[in-house]
């Protein structure tokens, strides 16, 4: 069955250095990865995607993600975080198949402090 | 171009009553998903339509719940006899086209809360 972990319930890096978010995958088939982000109250806004090609994908806001397919991640990066850039951080997978429903995982709070 | 648009915001109702949320989807997406978050955990696939059609209801609790996404006017997702399990934040999201990699855009999202 897919499925996606995030395995930091929280992330803590101070504004300026870099940032990693976790997440890993199990899904048959190729797979399809999307990171997501959400701001308190608010709906999830698409960060970038991973469809084919090359391992590393550009998104929104500075950020990037590596795919690596012997490891099944997909960890999101940024050279140099925000104090803006704290939020919640979901990564997700397409389930394959005739549906496109994405499987989520639990989510990544990430705290930026000045 | 209009993002996704749910309404209401917030809804608030009591055990047994019937709540009705909304979802317009962006101009020119055909393809309609809800998902349903609860406090402290992730988003969770409910439903996924076509205009008129169902496509995968496999997230969808047997009983009391239904969508439908009308010819003509918003997806509705009906919740009957509410109860307080039912409290969840409920998001919709909507894709132009049946395509593996298309992004899912997804509205603010309608917050249930059962009394």
């Amino acid at each position: 069955a897919q499925s996606v972990a995030q395995p930091e319930d929280q992330v803590n890096v101070a504004e300026g250095n870099p940032l990693t978010v976790k997440c890993t995958y199990s899904v048959s088939g190729n797979p399809y990865l999307f990171w997501y982000v959400q701001y308190p109250n608010r709906g999830l806004q698409f960060l970038l995607k991973y469809i084919t090609g090359d391992n590393l994908v550009k998104g929104s806001y500075g950020f990037e993600a590596e795919f690596n397919k012997s490891q099944t991640s997909f960890h999101l990066k940024k050279p140099s975080a925000l104090v803006s850039d704290s939020a919640l951080y979901f990564c997700a997978v397409r389930a394959g198949g005739a549906t496109n429903k994405l499987i989520f995982g639990t989510g990544t709070l990430l705290a930026v402090q000045p | 171009n209009a993002g996704v648009m749910q309404n209401p915001r917030h809804l608030v109702r009591r055990r047994g009553q019937e709540a009705r949320l909304r979802c317009s989807p962006m101009k020119g997406h055909s393809h309609v998903y809800w998902y349903r978050q609860l406090p402290e955990e992730g988003l969770k696939f409910m439903v996924y339509l076509q205009k008129e059609n169902i496509i995968d209801e496999s997230g969808m609790p047997k009983e009391r719940f239904s969508a439908e996404f009308p010819k003509e006017g918003p997806s509705i997702l009906r919740i009957q006899q509410v109860v307080r399990g039912d409290s969840a934040a409920y998001f919709c999201a909507s894709s132009p086209q049946d395509f593996e990699g298309n992004i899912q855009y997804f509205g603010a999202g309608t917050r249930l809360s059962v009394l």
